[in-house]
C-alpha cells in the first residue's frame, strides 16, 4: 500500500478555501486516491475519491497531477463545522480482500 | 442511503469481563466489513477483515483470541473483547464495503467508545 505524507494540521477562517495537499510518491498503478472526514468520537465519513485529473462533488473537489504522485483536497468557503481530521488513503481495489490504510491525517481548524 | 450501526455507542465494563459490539449495515448487504481500533489524538487502526461467512483475516500484532469476530450474516458483524483490560479501553469503529462497489469506499459507523475500569 502506497504510503502518504499530509501537514499534521491547519489553521483557516471561516469562509476561505482550504487546500489539503497529500503526497503519495510510491502510487501505484491500479491506486485511487480516496480523502475521509472525520468528526471526534465519530466514524469517518467518505468524502472524495478520484484517479487522475479532477473530481468534484456537492462538498469539495479534488486535484491530482499527471504524475499521480500527489494530490490536493479542496474544501470551498469552509465554516466552523469543517474543524475536522481529513485522511488521504492511497490504495487499489483488490476485491473483498481491499483494505484502507490511514495515515496521520491533517487536524483542520476552522476559526471566525 | 449506506449507513451503518454500532451497538452499542458507549460500554464501561470491570477488567476480566468480556465485550460484544454489533456493526449493522442498515440498508445494504456488505460481504466484508472491517474494525479498527483508535486511541484519543491518532489515527485510526485497521484489527481485522471480517468476511461474511468465513474466519476474520487479523492484522499483525492483533490477538485474535482476544478480539473475536463474527461475520454471521450480510449485514452483522461483532466484535468481542475477550477478558478485557484497562488497556484495551478505546475507541472500536467498524466500517462496511457494500457488496459489488469497484473503489475503495468504504461507510463507516458511528464508533463504540469502551472503557475499562
Amino acid at each position: 500500500l502506497a504510503k502518504t505524507t499530509q501537514p499534521i494540521s491547519m489553521d483557516s477562517y471561516e469562509g476561505q478555501e482550504v487546500n489539503i495537499t497529500c503526497s503519495h510518491n510510491n502510487i501505484a498503478t491500479n491506486d485511487y486516491i480516496t480523502w475521509y472526514q472525520q468528526f471526534p468520537s465519530q466514524g469517518p465519513r467518505f468524502i472524495i475519491q478520484g484517479y487522475k485529473t479532477k473530481v468534484t462533488n456537492e462538498v469539495a473537489s479534488l486535484f491530482i497531477p499527471a504524475d499521480r504522485k500527489s494530490s490536493t483536497l479542496s474544501l470551498p468557503r469552509v465554516s466552523l463545522s469543517d474543524t475536522a481530521v481529513y485522511y488521504c488513503l492511497v490504495g487499489a481495489d483488490t476485491g473483498t480482500a481491499s483494505k484502507l490504510t490511514f495515515g496521520t491525517g491533517t487536524r483542520l481548524q476552522v476559526t471566525l | 442511503g449506506a449507513v451503518v450501526s454500532q451497538h452499542p455507542s458507549w460500554v464501561i465494563c470491570k477488567s476480566g469481563t468480556s465485550v460484544k459490539i454489533e456493526c449493522r449495515s442498515l440498508d445494504f448487504q456488505a460481504t466484508t466489513m472491517f474494525w479498527y481500533r483508535q486511541f484519543p489524538k491518532q489515527s485510526l487502526m485497521l484489527m481485522a477483515t471480517s468476511n461474511e461467512g468465513s474466519k476474520a483475516t487479523y492484522e499483525q500484532g492483533v490477538e485474535k483470541d482476544k478480539f473475536l469476530i463474527n461475520h454471521a450474516s450480510l449485514t452483522l458483524s461483532t466484535l468481542t473483547v475477550t477478558s478485557a483490560h484497562p488497556e484495551d479501553s478505546s475507541f472500536y469503529i467498524c466500517s462496511a464495503r457494500p457488496a459489488g462497489t469497484y473503489y475503495n469506499e468504504q461507510f463507516f459507523g458511528p464508533g463504540t467508545r469502551l472503557t475499562v475500569l
